[in-house]
């Protein structure tokens, strides 16, 4: 089967930066989304790794390494406005659209 | 253009009605998926279509839950004989094709069995 591990939720500081970690176990691996998902809106997508290595968008990057089946979101210069759930998403069984999400990360920013 | 649109944005029902959502994906996405959220919860896959294949059921919970696409556009997922544990927020999303690695998603339809 599938499972995806990641923290439940992380406090951090206006300003500050954040690593959001994300291990999984997955036959068929493709590669690894993540999405945010504000309280009572719907998600969207941030980030997507197929290859090992950091994406970088604006002030939030992501990194992925298949050999320790681990990955994560790096979030910087923190603002109020990245309060909310940080969903990470692997796809597998060989295509991009069959999609696992994790149980999310609720990100506290704080003044 | 139009994102994904869902009806009704909420419903409320009685234990053992049955409820139909529906969902309008973004013009021109072949892929479309059903997803069931619990308050604080991850995203539950349910339901995948692409295109005229035949639809990825495994993740429906119960033969309570059946989906349709018609036209290959708008879907309907229905519930059946409603249970309080099916209270959830169920998403829709759509993609490009079933390659498509960003998936697009709507509002959400917020479903309470009382």
């Amino acid at each position: 089967g599938q499972s995806l591990e990641q923290p439940s939720e992380v406090t951090a500081v206006e300003g500050a930066i954040v690593q959001i970690n994300c291990t999984y176990q997955t036959s068929g691996f493709y590669g690894l989304s993540w999405y945010q998902q504000h309280d009572g809106g719907a998600p969207t997508f941030l980030s997507y790794n197929g290859l090992d290595g950091l994406e970088e968008t604006g002030r939030f990057s992501s990194f992925l390494s298949r050999s320790d089946s681990y990955g994560y979101l790096l979030l910087q210069e923190l603002q109020m406005k990245d309060s909310a759930s940080y969903f990470c998403a692997v796809h597998y069984g060989g295509s991009q659209g069959n999609l696992i999400f994790g149980k999310g990360t609720k990100l506290s920013v704080k003044p | 253009g139009a994102g994904v649109s869902q009806s009704p944005s909420n419903k409320v029902t009685e234990k053992g009605k049955d409820v139909e959502l529906r969902c309008d994906p973004i013009s021109g996405h072949t892929a479309l998926y059903w997803y069931r959220q619990s308050l604080g919860q991850g995203l539950e896959f349910l339901i995948y279509f692409q295109g005229n294949s035949a639809p990825d059921k495994s993740g429906l919970p119960s033969d309570r839950f059946s989906a349709e696409r018609t036209g290959g556009s708008v879907s309907t997922l229905t519930i059946q004989r409603t249970q309080q544990e099916d209270s959830a927020v169920y998403l829709c999303a759509s993609s490009l094709a079933r390659s498509g690695r960003t998936q697009y998603f709507g509002p959400g339809t917020r479903l309470t069995v009382l």
